[in-house]
């Protein structure tokens, strides 16, 4: 059983530029949710996918959004990135939607915005 | 609005101590709670999931308790070890359930 892979692990992007981070769900998991954690914060979260569909969305801009494949795999992608952005992104798998069952996270990417 | 604090934001301890890490939250209509573990530069790796059902939940040298009707929760480590230093995290449902709001967590070192 393979766990939750995010790629790639780090990434250093100039302001206003774009960018995608990709993320393999746990094996029979339908739910991936993105998180963003800042230095010395707790996790917040961005926007989940359940079934190819966005099923919940935190307070983040438009310029924030994400896919869900027929695999499960997700991509969050981030327009005109501000100096802000800078965080570790986190995605999690699950087996259900309204988080009763353990969320398996991956490593996460580390994006630096300058 | 959900909130959820935790208490103390940091802590260090020599090895040995059993330890106890506390979680509050404003919202008590949560249906679980979660506690999770997480290394300097990592992920998130879940440690416990508690029902609301349920008053506490085990695992090896951890436990933790529930207390829906005061919003807290407590993590109790048994006899520390240099392997426990980590950041600890609680997290619970909020809005659709879709959305886990975290603590800003409890960072733990363990000195051998």
């Amino acid at each position: 059983e393979t766990g939750v892979t995010q790629s790639p692990t780090h990434l250093i992007k100039t302001r206003g530029q774009q960018v995608t981070l990709r993320c393999s769900s746990q094996s029979g998991h339908n739910t991936v949710s993105w998180y963003q954690q800042a230095l010395g914060q707790g996790p917040q979260f961005i926007f989940q996918y359940y079934r190819e569909e966005e099923n919940g969305r935190g307070n983040f801009p438009p310029r924030f959004s994400g896919l869900q494949f027929p695999n499960y795999s997700s991509e969050l992608n981030v327009n005109a990135l501000e100096l802000d952005d800078s965080a570790l992104y986190l995605c999690a798998s699950s087996l259900d939607p309204i988080n009763n069952s353990p969320l398996h996270f991956g490593n996460g990417t580390r994006l630096t915005v300058t | 609005k959900q909130e959820v604090t935790q208490i103390p934001a940091a802590l260090s301890v020599p090895e040995g101590e059993n330890l106890v890490l506390n979680c509050s939250f404003t919202d008590s209509a949560i249906y679980n709670l979660q506690w999770f573990r997480q290394d300097p530069g990592k992920g998130l790796t879940s440690l416990l999931l508690i029902q609301s059902s349920q008053r506490e939940q085990t695992s090896g040298r951890l436990n933790a308790s529930l207390d829906k009707s005061s919003g807290r929760s407590t993590l109790y480590i048994a006899a520390s070890q240099p392997g426990d230093s980590a950041t600890y995290l609680c997290a619970v449902p909020q809005g659709g359930s879709e959305k886990l709001v975290f603590g800003k967590g409890t960072k733990l070192t363990v000195n051998p």
